[in-house]
């Protein structure tokens, strides 16, 4: 069935350096992108979104570049914090029915910041 | 201020009972969603509303029951007949069902242990 996938289930990376953080989708026809983030025993925040007509989108810190041919995420993170240390997930918008979307989350990758 | 609210944060339940968790939102949202978080998974959809008085089952509906009787409510029933209820249960809501407004806001959660 299509899903969404991580490469990696856990990256550990000194504060400071730059985090990658990789998905991959297997719907070709997915055209929207978001990036989560969740701290322990805590909901999913927004990071960034990204639509299938773009190739990559800047927010502050964080980058999402999207590969369509190979479908393909990812989420880089600059000069990474000790509070960056969460599970980030990536998720697209899957049709589900005339009634309407809903997103389709993949298994999350652990980032530890270390000092 | 506006958000998403869950309660209780920590539900515990005998087995054989019914447990309902509540979800109320502000945000003025015409689409609600439940999700299930189990340990280093990613989230899977429950059930879904797109618009009041209407709601449609997700990957995984079997054992639950919700109801949509008012735009800011849509409470999730766990029954006896969901096998294995233990897990961390999100609610979330958008803008609206229609494409391209992906993005999904998160309560804190509810985590139910079953007993």
């Amino acid at each position: 069935g299509e899903s969404v996938g991580l490469h990696l289930p856990t990256l550990s990376v000194q504060e400071g350096d730059n985090s990658i953080i990789n998905c991959a989708y297997s719907n070709s026809a997915s055209d929207y992108f978001i990036w989560y983030k969740q701290e322990s025993g805590k909901g999913p925040q927004f990071i960034i979104d990204i639509r299938s007509n773009m190739d990559k989108r800047q927010g502050q810190r964080v980058t999402v570049l999207l590969n369509k041919t190979v479908k393909h995420l990812s989420l880089q993170i600059a000069a990474t914090q000790p509070g960056d240390s969460a599970v980030y997930f990536c998720a697209e918008n899957r049709y589900i029915s005339d009634s309407g979307y809903a997103l389709n989350f993949g298994k999350g990758t652990s980032l530890l910041v270390t000092p | 201020d506006g958000g998403i609210t869950q309660s209780p944060k920590y539900l515990f339940r005998k087995e054989g009972q019914n447990v309902t968790l509540s979800c109320e939102q502000n945000l003025n949202h015409d689409a609600m969603y439940w999700y299930r978080q189990d340990p280093g998974q990613g989230l899977r959809l429950i059930y879904y509303s797109q618009i009041v008085n209407d709601f449609q089952k997700g990957d995984i509906a079997e054992g639950y029951s919700v109801s949509r009787e008012k735009k800011e409510s849509f409470p999730l029933t766990v029954t006896s007949a969901q096998k294995n209820p233990t897990a961390f249960y999100l609610c979330a809501s958008s803008i609206s069902r229609l494409r391209g407004t992906g993005e999904l806001f998160f309560g804190e959660g509810s985590r139910l242990t079953v007993l």
